[in-house]
């Protein structure tokens, strides 16, 4: 498809971990990224990961790629109530030509105490 | 002080009225972007320059018109304002390094009424 999907909503108790789920669109995209939007506040840089690796971790958060079925997930173990934002999954597509990055419509996250 | 200043935050206008969004950033970077975010929809690409003399149309330009003052300026214009144009806008701005990652303004709310 045309668009980077993911699920608009995930709720999950605090301490638990959380998974968000993102699908691209352009198999030689040579970055993935994801990024986290708090309340009032523009996009921020939370990790990203380069397409020649499945798997990349930083903290409490560790990213899977999946080249064969385009698809990244975000995993943030013991989500705290500061986590609580919105993540976008954005891609850099080959076809662009100049690099501007490609989002998806963003997942919330609301973790409950 | 923000790297990436966007004035102003909030702005209500009339439909057919001419409005500007002004961006100024100080990290020195070349390229610049505008983005729209509707809810549901994530981050759309309106305009991305790369340089001075390097003014590009993304995704949804039409309505729009953009001037690049200076390396570290980067304005966006609606000539003739409409209520679906109501929106919140992030300018952005990118080194060129391989990454490609975004740094995001705090956002322009406008409402045309």
């Amino acid at each position: 498809g045309e668009d980077v999907e993911q699920s608009l909503f995930l709720s999950v108790r605090e301490g638990d971990s959380s998974v968000i789920n993102c699908t691209y669109t352009d198999s030689s995209s040579t970055y993935l990224y994801w990024y986290k939007q708090e309340p009032g506040a523009g996009l921020q840089l939370l990790t990203y990961i380069f397409s020649n690796m499945d798997m990349k971790q930083d903290q409490r958060l560790t990213v899977l790629l999946n080249k064969k079925d385009k698809h990244l997930s975000l995993r943030i173990a013991d989500t705290q109530t500061g986590d609580s934002a919105i993540y976008f999954c954005a891609e850099k597509r080959a076809d662009t030509g100049r690099r501007a990055l490609t989002f998806g419509s963003g997942t919330r996250l609301q973790v409950q105490p | 002080d923000a790297d990436v200043t966007q004035t102003p935050r909030n702005r209500i206008t009339k439909t057919g009225k001419r409005i500007m969004l002004e961006c100024s950033q100080t990290k020195g970077h070349d390229r610049m972007y505008w983005y729209r975010q509707d809810p549901g929809l994530g981050l759309q690409l309106i305009y991305y320059s790369f340089d001075v003399k390097d003014i590009n149309k993304g995704e949804i330009s039409d309505g729009y018109s953009v001037s690049r003052q200076a390396q570290a300026k980067f304005s966006l214009s609606l000539e003739s304002a409409i209520p679906n144009q109501t929106a919140l806008y992030f300018c952005a701005t990118s080194s060129p390094g391989a990454t490609g990652e975004l740094f995001f303004g705090e956002g322009s709310r406008l409402t045309v009424l």
